[in-house]
């Protein structure tokens, strides 16, 4: 089955440390971007990035960093900078060859700081 | 910002009633979507209306678009229990800017009540 797999589902952190998330698309996709979203919130883009070895802000970069080296790949690190990166992180992507304005979303993966 | 925003918050209904949600948003558009999510989940592209369109159907979903007052609204009709989720809406900045970039409204959490 084609889709997005994000790793992993729950991850915790202490204070200080970075973590890397992982996402994985099978869909042939060109395009993939990481959203945040906190409670009751909408979701805030992070990073996006349309081609390999590519990518730019978003609107949260600060704290973040992305890496896309394979078309299928890409990762997100929330590093020790970010000041409160207690959330649900969601990762998606999109066909730009046909684009239909369509995201495909993974079931994201939720970091608690503690 | 051009950020959609749903009304209302929060919509509680029994089965078999039509359920409605709102979204406003502030710029010009190319097209704007509307994704489901269930509680811990990622998001699930439901429609999309481009611009130059004003009602879509889509099965019990029914979007409309008005760009004159820039808002859109979804009909759920003879809503289910399995309808319960959050609904958010999300738009597509005008071409020019970077194509693929979604900004999502805060939601508006729907329980339908068997």
């Amino acid at each position: 089955d084609g889709g997005i797999t994000q790793s992993p589902k729950y991850l915790f952190r202490k204070e200080g440390q970075n973590v890397t998330l992982s996402c994985e698309q099978n869909l042939n996709h060109d395009a993939m971007y990481w959203y945040r979203q906190d409670p009751g919130q909408g979701l805030r883009l992070i990073y996006y990035s349309q081609i390999v070895n590519d990518f730019q802000k978003g609107d949260i970069a600060e704290g973040y960093s992305v890496s896309r080296e394979k078309k299928e790949s890409f990762p997100l690190t929330v590093t020790s900078a970010q000041k409160n990166p207690t959330a649900f992180y969601l990762c998606a992507s999109s066909n730009m060859e046909s684009f239909t304005g369509e995201l495909f979303f993974g079931e994201g993966s939720r970091l608690t700081v503690l | 910002s051009q950020q959609g925003e749903e009304d209302p918050q929060a919509l509680s209904i029994q089965e078999g009633e039509n359920a409605t949600m709102n979204c406003s948003y502030k710029t010009s558009i190319n097209n704007l979507q509307w994704y489901r999510q269930n509680s811990g989940r990622g998001l699930v592209h439901l429609i999309l209306i481009r611009s130059n369109e004003r009602e879509k159907h889509s099965g019990r979903l029914r979007v409309t678009l008005d760009t004159s007052k820039k808002s859109s609204s979804l009909l759920i009709t003879a809503s289910r229990a399995a309808d319960t989720a959050s609904y958010f809406c999300a738009t597509e900045a005008d071409r020019g800017s970077t194509l693929g970039r979604l900004y999502f409204g805060r939601g508006t959490q729907l329980t339908v009540w068997p």
